[in-house]
């Protein structure tokens, strides 16, 4: 069974500060779609990026970056000089092409960025 | 509209009730996922529409959880009976596509107390 396992319950960084919200995922499938999104207190989930499990390759889009590596299931994300409106809880969620109709997301890590 | 409206914000029924939580998705919108927020935790799957059709209820956890959405556009999540598990934020979530892989676009959810 497919499972996203977010270890980091809460984090809590200095304001500039970098931080990595880590994401483990458990499967025994070669097709699968991976996401990160991002739940302000407002409520709604908000996405931040997806990738396939055929893409290896590292993204950065601005001070968000995310690494992604099959040889240790994982798929983390960095948050480089942090600022306070990166305060929220962020979701690494997990989708199985030839699946159930929806996602699994993990527990969940909430960032606290302290000004 | 420019977002995912879910109404209402909040909502407290007496154990027993019936309660009715309503979705507006973006205009023009093929997906839509309903899904259940326990505090603390990731959101759970709870059912699918690609228009009209539901296409995956999988996630009801009891029969006394109904969803539709009649016309593909607007949808209402019903539960009967309330029971004081059923306390929780309901999630609802669109997508252009018919692609269950896409992006979703949530709305702030209904935060229903059961007492």
């Amino acid at each position: 069974a497919q499972k996203v396992t977010q270890a980091q319950t809460e984090i809590s960084v200095v304001e500039k500060e970098d931080v990595t919200l880590d994401c483990v995922y458990e499967t025994r499938d070669t097709t699968y779609y991976l996401f990160w999104y991002k739940q302000p207190p407002s409520g709604e989930l908000v996405f931040l990026i997806r990738r396939n499990s055929f893409d290896e390759q590292n993204e950065i889009s601005g001070r968000y970056s995310w690494n992604f590596q099959k040889s240790t299931s994982s798929f983390n994300f960095t948050i480089t000089a942090s600022q306070v409106v990166d305060s929220a809880v962020y979701f690494c969620a997990y989708y199985l092409r030839t699946g159930a109709n929806n996602l699994f997301f993990g527990t969940g890590t909430r960032l606290t960025v302290i000004p | 509209g420019a977002g995912v409206s879910q109404s209402p914000r909040y909502k407290v029924a007496k154990r027993g009730q019936d309660v009715a939580l309503r979705c507006d998705p973006i205009s023009g919108h093929v997906s839509l996922f309903w899904y259940q927020q326990a505090l603390g935790q990731g959101p759970e799957f709870l059912t699918y529409f690609q228009n009209e059709a539901q296409l995956d209820k999988s996630g009801l956890p009891s029969d006394r959880f109904f969803a539709e959405r009649p016309e593909g556009s607007v949808s209402t999540l019903k539960i009967q009976r309330t029971q004081q598990e059923d306390s929780a934020v309901y999630l609802c979530a669109s997508s252009p596509l018919g692609q269950l892989f896409s992006p979703l676009h949530f709305g702030n959810g209904t935060r229903l107390t059961v007492t």
